[in-house]
């Protein structure tokens, strides 16, 4: 079974809708992270959180909110999805532990606003 | 200018060539430098890693650290068909930052 899971792995939307991408891991790791996928920029940094209790806005943190359920989940919100969101979406974790902060990575999800 | 630039390519090379991919970087205080390597429709996963400058060995694969040019490489010899992925450079200033990745290089090759 996968480490790091995501749900759902494909998403079209509306302009406006809601959205809510989930995330969980069974690596027991406290670290988790969302990043999105865009072609020519890479993978840019959301959200991040080091633990249940912390919560960090990354880069691009604009337009997107973030729930840290448990250890295990962590779940990226669209509160109004607009087109420039469209864009491949990514869950990470790390243990924190070694000085190489090593991110293991979800499938994606691909989601596309209309 | 961004944190870390890279030529998005795509490159393409015939199987059994030597590949290089390389990366720039603008932040100093960068120490820890590492390659994912992203398969179509997959996450990234961590191929190598390197500390401050110097090289490193895996196999086929080398990477190399220049601090002194904040420049960053990775070399695939005898290049295979299931090389074929996206490489995308990452770093980092301690392991309690945040990683800075690369925007990656998409890399064919051709059997």
């Amino acid at each position: 079974d996968a480490d790091v899971t995501q749900t759902p792995r494909n998403r079209i939307t509306k302009t406006g809708k809601r959205i809510m991408l989930e995330c969980s891991q069974t690596k027991g790791h406290d670290r988790m992270y969302w990043y999105r996928q865009d072609p020519g920029l890479g993978l840019r940094l959301i959200y991040y959180s080091f633990d249940v209790k912390d919560i960090n806005k990354g880069e691009i943190s604009d337009g997107y909110s973030v729930s840290r359920q448990a250890q295990a989940k962590f779940s990226l919100s669209l509160e109004s999805a607009i087109p420039n969101q469209t864009a491949l979406y990514f869950c990470a974790t790390s243990s924190g532990i070694g000085p190489y902060n090593e991110q293991f990575f979800g499938p994606g999800t691909r989601l596309t606003v209309l | 200018q961004k944190e870390v630039e890279q030529d998005p390519g795509p490159l393409s090379v015939p199987e059994g060539a030597i590949v290089s991919l390389n990366c720039t970087y603008s932040n100093s205080a960068f120490q820890y430098f590492m390659w994912y390597r992203q398969y179509s429709r997959k996450g990234p996963e961590l191929l190598m890693y390197t500390y401050s400058s110097g090289n490193k060995e895996d196999g086929r694969f080398t990477a190399q650290v220049d601090k002194s040019s904040k420049y960053i490489s990775l070399f695939i010899r005898d290049s295979q068909p299931s090389d074929s992925a996206t490489y995308l450079c990452a770093m980092t200033e301690t392991s309690y930052d945040k990683v800075i990745f690369g925007p990656g290089t998409s890399l064919s090759v051709i059997p």
